[in-house]
């Protein structure tokens, strides 16, 4: 079973609008969530992680933790075309940092 | 500056031949190394991570067998063998410092594609 889930698998949105990106765990002893994006042909880039409960504000992005419920979301406002990648959620327990479990992915597409 | 340099970037495999990918770190501040696998389906996946110069792990997974060896403080090696026929397969290596807030930075990957 997935450990970590993402949704939805695709996502288009015009540019300038609002891109929203979910995640939820079924493991409780991840503690450390990220978000990463890959490029085609790139590897992927920390985008911004979140460690506690509530929302945390990167310019134009903004992640949200529920740890009761093991869900994360990321938010991206003003969207441009170059925000078009593959969007990770990831996530590692207390004893093991280096060991990201990564969820499948959400493609976002920034269409003009 | 690139964190990480990983060679080669693409490699036809014969079938039932191994291949020995490299990774070279840049910046000795972020000695956790660790090799990651990406699917064509593009799931990633946490293969091993080796910290000091003559750590060798071994893992078999459905559609490869894997050796890592971590080299030097700068250099982690996989050998990637016995891949399944057909298969094409994406292995990138990360670097971060060890503990549980720091971000992985990852090399831009070794695609693999067996005859």
């Amino acid at each position: 079973q997935q450990k970590v889930q993402q949704s939805p698998e695709s996502l288009s949105v015009p540019e300038g609008g609002m891109a929203s990106l979910n995640c939820t765990s079924s493991d409780r002893n991840f503690q450390y969530f990220w978000w990463y994006r890959q490029h085609s042909g790139e590897g992927p880039k920390a985008l911004m992680s979140i460690f506690s409960d509530g929302d945390k504000k990167e310019g134009r992005f903004t992640a949200h933790l529920n740890k009761a419920s093991l869900h994360v979301s990321l938010h991206i406002r003003d969207s441009q075309p170059s925000d078009s990648a593959l969007y990770f959620c990831a996530a590692s327990g207390t004893s093991s940092g280096q060991k990201l479990v990564f969820g499948q992915g959400t493609i976002l597409k920034v269409y003009l | 500056v690139t964190l990480l340099e990983q060679n080669p970037r693409w490699r036809l495999v014969p079938r039932g031949q191994a291949v020995n990918l490299r990774c070279i770190l840049k910046n000795s501040q972020y000695p956790w190394m660790s090799w990651y696998q990406q699917d064509l389906q593009k799931q990633l996946q946490w293969l091993f991570t080796l910290r000091s110069p003559g750590d060798k792990e071994v893992k078999s997974l459905p559609g490869a067998d894997y050796l890592a060896t971590r080299v030097t403080d700068t250099e982690l090696r996989l050998q990637v063998a016995n891949m399944s026929q057909g298969r094409t397969l994406y292995c990138t290596c990360s670097a971060g410092t060890g503990g549980n807030t720091g971000q992985l930075y990852f090399g831009e990957g070794s695609k693999l594609t067996v005859l």
